[in-house]
């Protein structure tokens, strides 16, 4: 059974535009998040996290939104850039620190110039 | 500033050989360490993890094992490769927040 969700595997977007990507959990447990970048042949690089105390959280182009009512968060990217263009994992954790974070599928975006 | 790498990069190995895959972290002491692989369609799945030299969790029951010799030391291992083991494989640390730093990737390809 999946906990993290990423519903859409992919995902295009005009370059200058807003790029929008979902994430879902079951896990009511689950209590901060995190999402993740990853360019092909290459590790996953972090990008932004929320605690559940918060609703959002902003660094530059980049705002993570978080429901936990409705179990769902969503990375925004604005504006989109093609070196944006890239796989989005979606992460989760019981707590700040905990040893195992459950990974979504990913997105994989691709900004179009 | 911490630094992480393994090696390496690409292996083509045939059934039934074994495997050894290393990792190393700088720049920090006491890691929290981990490998995690990347199959097609399955995003990232957690294999092992480790707080300490010698301390191991296994989360996916399978044919590879990890040791841990040296503080900021990973190692993956099979005896005998299946099929099923290619992927990308994955190290990393983490941070006390939770925050994992993910290596270059190794692309093992079993045929």
């Amino acid at each position: 059974d999946q906990q993290v969700k990423q519903n859409s595997p992919s995902l295009s977007v005009q370059e200058g535009r807003i790029s929008i990507l979902n994430c879902d959990y079951t896990n009511s447990m689950f209590d901060y998040f995190l999402w993740y970048k990853k360019y092909p042949a290459e590790g996953p690089t972090f990008l932004i996290s929320i605690s559940s105390i918060k609703d959002k959280n902003e660094d530059g182009r980049f705002t993570v939104f978080l429901n936990k009512s409705a179990k769902h968060l969503s990375l925004h990217i604005v504006p989109s850039q093609p070196g944006d263009s890239a796989v989005y994992f979606c992460a989760a954790a019981e707590g700040a620190g905990s040893y195992q974070l459950t990974f979504g599928k990913g997105t994989k975006l691709s900004v179009i110039p | 500033s911490q630094t992480i790498h393994q090696w390496p990069a690409t292996l083509v190995q045939p059934v039934g050989s074994p495997l050894s895959l290393e990792c190393t972290v700088e720049g920090t002491s006491n890691p929290n360490l981990y490998w995690y692989r990347q199959a097609a369609g399955r995003g990232l799945q957690l294999l092992f993890y480790s707080v300490g030299i010698g301390q191991i969790s296994s989360e996916v029951p399978q044919n590879l094992s990890a040791s841990r010799p040296q503080d900021r030391q990973f190692i993956l291992s099979s005896k005998k490769l299946l099929l099923s083991d290619s992927g990308f494989y994955l190290c990393a640390w983490d941070r006390e927040t939770g925050e994992l730093f993910f290596g270059e990737g190794s692309r093992l390809t079993v045929l």
